[in-house]
């Protein structure tokens, strides 16, 4: 079975930084494209990042360009997200989702707030 | 930044009735390769999204065939044949034909 599990979420002020994790399991992580995607409170989805297999293609949103870095680990099943310069306008539950996105987290929450 | 445009923005229905979403972009989602990366998601309150269909009308695992998807080009439709309770939610298009790949503002279909 196929699960995704993000960790990491939490409260920090306006310019602190977060890094997210995600889990995989029940699937071959080295082979699948992996993403980020986001859902402010209330608001719809915003696809916040992706990462090819072997972690030499990555592409953002310009909204968190040069902020945030996605990254993986594929010996360990692991996908990241550092998020530096956090703005009050980047809280949202924070999604992993496998490829394009057949299988989804259930997310972790990001508030930015003093 | 491709712009899709979901109507209606809420949808009342009743049980066993069909429903139908529309899903317009601001330019075309035929990718090079031949492609188009029209996809549609479902998000029942309280949970995370689940990805419905994939390029314009293929289901996914488990879906439903009571859920259809159709269209080309700019204009995509997904259908509902008979609406059940468990279809409470709101529904997004999504396409990942240009990058950055966006969402539809979602349509909130409601019994």
């Amino acid at each position: 079975e196929v699960q995704l599990v993000e960790s990491g979420g939490g409260v920090v002020q306006p310019g602190g930084s977060l890094r997210l994790a995600c889990a995989a399991s029940g699937f071959t992580f080295s082979s699948n494209w992996m993403s980020w995607v986001r859902q402010a409170p209330g608001k719809g989805l915003m696809w916040v990042s992706l990462i090819n297999t072997d972690g030499s293609v990555t592409k953002y949103a310009d909204s968190v360009k040069g902020r945030f870095t996605i990254s993986r680990d594929n010996a360990k099943n692991m996908l990241f997200l550092q998020m530096n310069s956090l703005r009050a306008e980047d809280t949202a539950v924070y999604y992993c989702g496998r490829g394009g996105i057949d299988y989804w987290g259930q997310g972790t929450l990001v508030t930015v707030s003093s | 930044e491709v712009v899709l445009t979901q109507s209606p923005v809420s949808l009342p229905v009743t049980l066993g009735q069909p429903a139908s979403i529309s899903c317009r972009s601001s330019q075309s989602l035929v990718s090079s390769d031949g492609s188009t990366y029209l996809l549609w998601f479902q998000q029942r309150p309280g949970q995370s999204p689940r990805r419905l269909i994939y390029k314009i009308s293929n289901r996914d695992s488990g879906v439903p065939d009571r859920f259809s998807g159709s269209g080309s080009g700019t204009d995509f439709t997904l259908k509902i044949s008979r609406v059940e309770a468990e279809d409470v939610g709101v529904y997004y298009c999504m396409q990942g034909t240009h990058w950055p790949f966006t969402f539809g503002q979602g349509t909130r279909l409601e019994i």
